[in-house]
């Protein structure tokens, strides 16, 4: 079965640094990639960015860019979300997703998230 | 990036067809054939309906369709059950983002 399963439920501090997880399986980790997507409390879907494990190339949204880091490690088949420094604005719910691509002279051109991720809810208060 | 623009809710009762929009720029959803649209369902992760404009993945119902004109996509949903409530969001690849999403729509089966 192709799943994506994330690390658990966080509390943390503002000002904290916090790193959550994405375990893929039952596919070929490192030639799909794998994309993070933010909800906040009662919003909607924001696309932060993607990584594609086989060589570590990453996107990230302009709104994303600098706030956060994405990263992989392809040994064990995982994908990470990490931020250096919590703000109360960044509790949300988190998910990772399996993303579809077709390539173009070297363009990637990204057009579904066909596998999730159960999600991590990220909860940031003093 | 400016999020895509969907109406806030939209309504029908069961055995009827609806209609959700998803209105982007020449530089999403004008630009490029790969809109896709998922389903969440309250407390769920989102679920892939629809991807590249108009193509089911497999064991989604063919009671799900899309298609796009100019900058302008849409979702129909045919014979509405009451399954189908939940929110639809569309996203489309953009020249300036990788992906961006739309705002959401609440479907409510009246």
């Amino acid at each position: 079965e192709v799943q994506l399963v994330q690390s658990g439920a966080e509390v943390k501090k503002p000002g904290e640094s916090q790193k959550i997880s994405c375990k893929g399986s039952g596919y070929s980790f490192t030639s799909y990639w794998i994309g993070w997507v933010r909800q906040m409390p009662g919003k909607g879907l924001e696309w932060m960015g993607i990584i594609y494990p086989g060589d570590s190339d990453t996107r990230y949204s302009p709104s994303f860019q600098g706030q956060v880091t994405i990263s992989a490690d392809k040994s064990i088949s995982t994908a990470y979300l990490q931020w250096s420094s919590l703000k109360a604005s960044d509790t949300a719910m988190y998910y990772c997703a399996r993303v579809r691509a077709t390539a173009d002279r070297e363009v990637y051109y990204f057009y579904g998230m066909d596998v999730w991720g159960q999600g991590t809810t990220v909860t940031v208060s003093s | 990036q400016s999020a895509l623009t969907q109406p806030a809710s939209v309504s029908g009762s069961p055995g009827q067809s609806i209609t959700i929009s998803c209105t982007g720029t020449s530089s999403d959803v004008g630009a490029y054939n790969y809109v896709s649209w998922y389903q969440q369902l309250p407390g769920k992760a989102p679920k892939l309906m629809i991807y590249e404009v108009n193509y089911r993945p497999s064991g989604v119902s063919n009671r799900f369709s899309g298609s796009k004109s100019g900058n302008s996509a849409s979702l129909t949903i045919s014979g509405l059950q009451a399954e189908d409530e939940a929110d639809y969001y569309c996203s489309s690849y953009t020249t300036n983002s990788p992906v961006v999403f739309g705002g959401g729509t609440k479907l409510t089966v009246l």
